[in-house]
């Protein structure tokens, strides 16, 4: 089981909702990662758990919230989102977070609308 | 500063034909390179990941090639076929100890009948 699966896969939501991104993954990885993309740009990294902690953040607005409750599940907690966070929402796993560890998976994505 | 660069942004091509893909890169110090094809609101699904001693590596229709001392890679596609239409992402992982990936734009490729 190569497969990191991602709920929902398409979500709207307004301004003043509360919503969260689920992430799933049961290979054994030890290091989760959320990106963010918006249409033709490269995935941008927002988070990464490793072993259950919070080990980067790359300076994400507070309204998007990370949350690790064990090492198979990844969760982003949105709240008083803008439109311009609308994006495409992707999820990651690899062995551990160490440079060299090999393969990073991705799942499906989850795109989000902001209105 | 650590980028990726990918050529053409874009590329038609008739169904059956072979192309090439260009990465160049200033990442610093290189840990490995990796190819990801991308459809469109899809996540990206890795092609091939290469460190600095292996200069190719091929699965199935794809071969990448990695020259570590011009800093380059390509990805061959032979007899490309329409389930090829998608974004390829080149992607190198700086070693900093921590897996950290420097994406480029991507080129996207349109595969025609």
């Amino acid at each position: 089981d190569t497969e990191v699966t991602q709920t929902p896969k398409h979500l709207v939501m307004g301004m003043t909702n509360k919503k969260s991104l689920k992430c799933e993954q049961h290979m054994g990885h030890r290091a989760m990662y959320w990106y963010k993309q918006k249409a033709k740009k490269p995935p941008e990294l927002m988070f990464v758990y490793s072993y259950e902690k919070l080990s980067i953040n790359e300076s994400v607005p507070s309204r998007f919230s990370p949350e690790c409750p064990n090492s198979s599940l990844l969760n982003l907690h949105l709240h008083a989102l803008q439109p311009e966070d609308s994006a495409l929402y992707l999820c990651a796993s690899s062995q551990d977070s160490r440079e060299g560890s090999g393969e990073l998976f991705f799942g499906e994505g989850s795109r989000l609308t902001v209105l | 500063k650590n980028q990726v660069e990918q050529s053409p942004q874009s590329l038609i091509i008739l169904e059956g034909k072979n192309c090439t893909l260009q990465c160049n890169y200033t990442v610093s110090p290189f840990s490995n390179l990796r190819w990801y094809k991308q459809d469109t609101g899809r996540g990206p699904v890795s092609l091939t990941i290469m460190t600095f001693s292996e200069n190719t590596k091929s699965n199935g229709r794809y071969t990448a090639t990695l020259d570590a001392d011009t800093k380059q890679s390509s990805l061959h596609i032979t007899a490309s076929q329409l389930s090829d239409s998608a974004s390829y992402i080149c992607v190198v992982s700086a070693r900093t100890g921590f897996q950290k990936l420097v994406f480029g734009t991507g080129t996207r490729l349109l595969v025609s009948p």
